[in-house]
């Protein structure tokens, strides 16, 4: 089946310590993004990739990283810079250069993290 | 800065009734506007609107774009408890050579037995 997984769905982590959550898909998409989802808001763009080796700021990166080695996985990681990291994160992809693709992203499952 | 402003925030109706949720926005470079309902967890895809005036339609939901007035609206007829959901309104546009969406606040849709 295609699609994007995340993992791990649930993850606790104490205050300081960094943790990095996992986005894989099999849909062959060049661009892969990340969001952050927060009680009665909508999704914020963390950051983006639209080509292996390659990513960009959204609008609240800070205290965020990110890695794009394969076209396949888009790992984010929380650092201990990151002030209120306790939010559900969504992982999407999409195939910007498909000119009859619709502009809909394809999201994967989610990972709630909550810091302890 | 783009912007996608939602309304209501939330709603509470009764099995059968019919609800309008409103998207109105402000972006530069705008491609489409996308609706999307969120249970608990990923966002699934419902309507993509390019064009003003033409409406989009699956069933007991519908949603319509006016580009000149900048806004769009879903409505669901005859609602059932499994309407209930985050109905989110986003718009993609270009930013550089990247397209990007910007999502509203989302509409907590609860529908009641």
């Amino acid at each position: 089946d295609g699609g994007i997984t995340q993992s791990p769905k649930y993850l606790f982590r104490k205050e300081g310590q960094n943790v990095t959550l996992s986005c894989e898909q099999n849909l062959n998409h060049d661009a892969m993004y990340w969001y952050r989802q927060d009680p009665g808001q909508g999704l914020r763009l963390i950051y983006y990739s639209q080509i292996v080796n390659d990513f960009q700021k959204g609008d609240i990166a800070e205290g965020y990283s990110v890695s794009r080695e394969k076209k396949e996985s888009f790992p984010l990681t929380v650092t201990s810079a990151q002030k209120n990291p306790t939010a559900f994160y969504l992982c999407a992809s999409d195939d910007p250069r498909d000119s009859k693709a619709t502009d809909t992203q394809y999201f994967g499952p989610g990972t709630r993290l909550t810091v302890l | 800065e783009d912007k996608v402003v939602q309304s209501p925030l939330s709603l509470v109706v009764h099995e059968g009734d019919t609800v309008t949720l409103n998207c109105s926005y402000e972006v530069t470079n705008f491609r489409s506007l996308l609706w999307y309902k969120q249970e608990k967890k990923a966002p699934t895809f419902l309507f993509m609107l390019t064009s003003s005036g033409i409406e989009k339609k699956s069933g007991r939901l519908s949603s319509i774009l006016d580009k000149k007035e900048l806004f769009s609206i879903l409505n669901i007829t005859a609602t059932q408890t499994g309407d209930s959901a985050i109905y989110l309104c986003a718009v993609a546009a270009l930013s550089g050579s990247a397209r990007q969406l910007t999502f509203g606040s989302g509409t907590q849709l609860t529908v009641l037995p």
